[in-house]
């Protein structure tokens, strides 16, 4: 099956630094890409979907000036937390879906703590 | 509006079956699916059914869908230890811009015991 990769798996940062979240279709062109959080025993929610080479749309609620998403090629998109706080810790997961399919495939996610 | 809804828990013994519902609102969602979450990793496709259908059977794995009341469920035959996880039931709805996008449940923690 396809594989979505993320990286890091877990990262620690200090509050006001920005931290950037890399997803990788590894075996297959993602022409789009979505972003989700997940808080704990919660589900997840959509932040944003991008398709590779337009900019990103955000769902209703997510600032797009403090979760920057860049698509820039068929097999990766990035995810910048900037001036990152404590209430931005979380586990963030992207998805990634080719060009003829309605599946999504998700990647295992990347947990983030602000301190 | 868009929603999902699951029962939280689930305990089973092993060797049983087990059953997850789920409810939704959006009747015009495409497909449904089903995810399953292990601790600390992504979510893995189970499996999923298309809306003109009542039932989709793969393996141990039965997905029964009943549109007329929004009903969806998972039967896991023999369950096993492996299958403790959560299980999210999710639709396709509309994003923001009009991109397809999944609106998941909260989520059932299927629990085996032997």
């Amino acid at each position: 099956g396809a594989v979505v990769s993320q990286h890091p798996s877990w990262v620690i940062c200090k509050s006001g630094t920005s931290v950037k979240i890399e997803c990788r279709s590894l075996d297959f062109q993602a022409t789009t890409m979505f972003w989700y959080r997940q808080f704990p025993k919660q589900s997840l929610m959509l932040m944003a979907t991008s398709n590779e080479g337009s900019k990103a749309t955000y769902e209703q609620g997510v600032e797009k000036d403090k979760f920057l998403i860049n698509h820039a090629s068929l097999t990766l998109s990035t995810l910048t937390v900037t001036s990152a706080h404590p209430e931005d810790s979380s586990f963030y997961i992207c998805s990634a879906r080719g060009r003829t399919t309605y599946e999504q495939y998700f990647g295992p996610g990347t947990r983030l703590t602000v301190t | 509006g868009e929603d999902v809804e699951q029962s939280l828990f689930l305990s089973v013994r092993e060797g049983d079956s087990s059953v997850i519902n789920c409810t939704y609102t959006d009747s015009s969602s495409t497909y449904l699916y089903w995810y399953k979450q292990e601790p600390g990793a992504g979510l893995q496709l189970l499996t999923y059914i298309f809306s003109n259908m009542d039932m989709k059977q793969d393996q141990r794995l039965t997905v029964l869908l009943n549109k007329k009341d929004k009903h969806l469920s998972l039967r896991i035959a023999d369950t096993q230890t492996g299958d403790s996880a959560i299980y999210f039931c999710a639709e396709s709805g509309q994003g923001s811009g009009g991109y397809n996008k999944l609106i998941f449940g909260a989520g059932t923690r299927l629990a085996v015991h032997p």
